[in-house]
């Protein structure tokens, strides 16, 4: 299984950017690259995805490294309401695959 | 419509009893899953259906039942469950199960098995 590595937690100040890494050194040449939220108790939240491009949305941007074994989660301006934790997924070929890792829990300071 | 609703909201039950949990969606989605998360941890997957068969069973107990009666409806049938069973259940679906596309998640059952 391809797995990833996600910081335990991060905090940010309201309204500045922030950048969530997540490592993925084992993924293969066709894994799509999934960022997830949840916010408290909440069920989780599709944010983006990505192949080998960089990605835009109105949610966030995904930075994918060239080799494609690392990739960040870049929010342009954290608000009090992005305070959640962050998934960072790796879907396979085939599609079955769909594990998360312990993730990043954000904080956002006022 | 982009929202998958879960029923109920929360369940308490004891160890004898029988359940269900429901999950409905109406995107279209081909794929939909079951997850369970226990408090801090990730969501865990245990179900896929695609295309109303079962896909992966990743090895949950025969105490937890999936079951798919059309492309909409998702059941979670709950037997003989012990307290460490308590934890969010989650459901989710997805256009179908190539990698590209999103999970849509509802709000989840929380369970308490007493």
């Amino acid at each position: 299984d391809a797995k990833t590595t996600q910081p335990n937690s991060m905090e940010s100040n309201e309204e500045e950017p922030v950048h969530l890494p997540c490592n993925h050194s084992t993924i293969s040449g066709t894994d799509y690259i999934h960022w997830y939220r949840q916010l408290p108790s909440q069920g989780p939240e599709y944010v983006i995805h990505g192949l080998t491009s960089n990605v835009n949305n109105r949610m966030a941007s995904l930075a994918i490294a060239e080799d494609r074994k690392s990739s960040t989660l870049i929010l342009h301006r954290a608000t009090l309401r992005d305070a959640a934790v962050y998934y960072c997924i790796l879907r396979d070929d085939t599609g079955n695959q769909f594990y998360f890792g312990t993730g990043t829990s954000l904080t956002v300071i006022p | 419509d982009t929202e998958v609703t879960q029923t109920p909201k929360h369940l308490v039950m004891g160890m004898t009893n029988k359940k269900s949990l429901k999950c409905e969606q109406h995107m279209g989605h081909r794929a939909m899953y079951w997850y369970k998360q226990k408090a801090k941890k990730p969501p865990e997957l245990m179900f896929v259906y695609s295309y109303e068969k079962l896909s992966i069973n990743e090895s949950v107990p025969s105490r937890f039942s999936p079951e798919c009666p059309n492309s909409s409806l998702l059941n979670l049938h709950l037997h003989a469950l012990q307290p460490e069973d308590s934890a969010l259940y989650l459901c989710a679906s997805s256009q179908d199960l190539a990698r590209l596309y999103e999970q849509y998640f509802g709000p989840g059952t929380r369970l308490t098995v007493t």
